[in-house]
Parts: C-alpha cells; structure tokens; sequence
C-alpha cells in the first residue's frame, strides 16, 4: 500500500537558520504529494503541492520539488521565523484507481521549533 | 467566511455512552472527510464522503459511523466509545470529488479533542 515517510522531530533552529524536512513516499501508481502545515491550535493548511514529477511546489517562502527517482518531496526553506514554528506533515494522494481518489495518506508530522 | 465547524472543541466522555461529533462546511464542498491525529502516528482517515448518501471507509473506520444526509454537514458518530479511541479528531472539505482529492486542497476544521475514560 501506499506509505509517507517523514523525519522525526522536534527540530529545533534559530530564526534565520535554512530548514530541510526531508519526505519519502512509496506508492503503485503516480501520486500528487502535498505538505500541510499545522499552527498550535488549529486545523491543517495546504502549504504546497506537486502533481507530477520533477514540479516545484513553492509558498510562503517554502519550497518543495517532487523526485520520482527518490521518491521524495523535501521542504525547504532558506530562512525561518519564529512564526515557522508549526507542525509539518507530508501527504501524498494517488489517483491510480478510482477506489484511491477519496484517500490522503499523512506522513506521522515533523515539530519545528523556532527560537528568537 | 469559508470555514470548517466542528463542535465541541473537547469533550470528556466515559466508556460505553454515545456520542456525536458535529461538523459542518459552508463552502459548497462535495467531498468531506475524517481523522483521526495521534502521537507519532500522524493523521489517520476515518471516513470520507464523495457526495451526498455516498460514505466510505478510511484507514481505520472500525468503532466509527458516519452519514451524510446533506452536504453541508458530516458528523461523526461513536456507538460506544472506548478508551483507545481518545484523540484528536479532524474534519475537512475540499471543493470537488473529481479527479479526486488531489485536485483541490483539504479544509480542515480546528478539532475535536476526545478522552474516553
């Protein structure tokens, strides 16, 4: 089955420091990949997105590019702010069958920590 | 304003006594589904529903049911909870059923904190 594997947490980084959560997925078919972002308290948000391989899924100064041969989506940013500090979840959706398409798959979430 | 409602926000409940977790979009949205969020474990799906009278089964719907008589509301539904269903709890729309959830991003509400004592 289909399967999101993420980097444990928390990581902790100073502000301005570049951050890398790495992201690997298994999959049958050709999955769109996500990350969602969650703040203390709330809901998850879509952060970015890729559908197919070799996009570059980019927001709020985040980044993420979608590796078929690695099977991975690692978020980047060049430059945290204290108000970075969230949970991170990398998701993936495979539309290979019609049984699938309901189905989003999360990753266990990755804590950063952002310190002033 | 396009939000997700779910309500209540906590809940404390003992073994056995059925309960009800409300949620309701008001964004026109087909597709409607739950989680289930848990240390380590990341979100889990519950249920998912494609449309109006249509339900099915996440990951790990067992102790679970759902309906979806309008479109508007998908609530969540305990027969007879137990302790290992204390969690945190999530419900989110997305615009179409189409092409599938890939298509157009989740709209979670701000959960539902459960304990099953």
């Amino acid at each position: 089955g289909n399967s999101v594997t993420q980097m444990e947490g928390p990581v902790t980084l100073s502000e301005e420091a570049f951050l890398t959560i790495n992201c690997t997925y298994t999959a049958t078919g050709y999955p769109s990949l996500f990350w969602y972002v969650q703040y203390p308290g709330e809901g998850l948000q879509l952060l970015l997105k890729a559908t197919k391989a070799d996009d570059k899924g980019s927001n709020k100064g985040f980044e993420a590019t979608y590796r078929k041969e690695t099977t991975s989506f690692h978020l980047e940013k060049g430059s945290v702010q204290v108000s970075d500090s969230a949970v991170y979840f990398c998701a993936l959706s495979d539309i290979e069958t019609t049984d699938s398409w309901g189905k989003l798959q999360f990753g266990a979430g990755t804590q950063v920590v952002v310190t002033p | 304003e396009a939000q997700v409602t779910q309500n209540p926000r906590y809940l404390i409940t003992v073994t056995g006594k059925k309960l009800t977790v409300t949620c309701s979009q008001n964004m026109n949205h087909e597709y409607m589904s739950w989680y289930r969020q848990d240390p380590g474990l990341g979100l889990r799906q519950i249920y998912y529903s494609m449309n109006v009278e249509v339900t099915d089964k996440g990951d790990v719907p067992e102790g679970y049911k759902v309906s979806r008589k309008e479109k508007r509301n998908f609530p969540l539904i305990l027969e007879s909870p137990s302790p290992n269903q204390t969690s945190l709890y999530f419900c989110a729309s997305s615009l179409g059923a189409t092409g599938g959830v890939h298509n157009s991003p989740l709209h979670f509400g701000n959960g539902t904190r459960l304990t099953v004592t």
